[in-house]
């Protein structure tokens, strides 16, 4: 089955305390990307990654680091968390080119304490 | 991406027709018009996109405006697993970052 997929999907950590949040896709996509979505702010994009080891940062890319070593995957790293990055976040894949389809994962819920 | 406004909210009776207006004024010749939606406690997923011509899927339906300002997303017949927000999104054909620029949605409840 075609997806993505994201781990873990609830996390609750303490400030400082270095996290990684992993995504996964097994559709060859050659674009990939974090989005964050927070009560009336909607869906913000964090950083995406155009192939391997191409990434670039999207509108709201404090506090986070990417890498993007292998085509399938592309973890979310945050090196000292904070309580304002408590939120949901959805990793999203598609083919090259702006006009395709994006596929979401579940998302991740982090809370921050 | 230019602005769309859409209704916060529609409700609808299951298996009737859903119409779901976005209005985009400011569109440019070369932006695509996009739906996605997000279930309950889920990722968003794509529904469907036009750039001019009216478009079906297996999903739903788009109809677009001759003057391309307005849209409307048709669910022929909703099932209470239609219940969710709708994004009515423009993309540019070289979107930077190939980002999709959310708005606040039109939440569709369906009552059986």
């Amino acid at each position: 089955e075609a997806q993505v997929t994201q781990n873990p999907r609830y996390l609750i950590t303490v400030t400082g305390k270095k996290l990684t949040v992993t995504c996964s896709q097994n559709m060859n996509h050659e674009y990939m990307s974090w989005y964050r979505q927070d009560p009336g702010l909607g869906l913000r994009q964090i950083y995406y990654s155009m192939n391997v080891e191409v990434t670039d940062k999207g509108d709201v890319p404090e506090g986070y680091k990417v890498s993007r070593k292998e085509k399938r995957n592309f973890p979310l790293i945050l090196e000292s968390p904070s309580p304002n990055q408590t939120s949901l976040y959805f990793c999203a894949s598609s083919l090259q080119g702006s006009n395709n389809e994006q596929f979401f994962g579940p998302g991740t819920r982090l809370t921050v304490l | 991406d230019a602005k769309t406004t859409q209704p916060n909210s529609m409700e609808s009776n299951e298996e009737e027709p859903v119409h779901l207006p976005c209005n985009h004024s400011t569109i440019s010749g070369t932006d695509y018009i996009h739906w996605y939606r997000q279930l309950p406690s889920q990722g968003p997923e794509y529904v469907i996109h036009g750039l001019t011509s009216n478009v079906n899927n297996r999903m739903a339906s788009l109809a677009i405006a001759e003057d391309r300002k307005s849209s409307t997303l048709i669910l022929h017949r909703a099932t209470l697993r239609d219940a969710a927000v709708y994004y009515c999104i423009l993309r540019l054909i070289k979107a930077a970052g190939n980002k999709l620029t959310f708005g606040g949605g039109t939440r569709v409840l369906v009552k059986p």
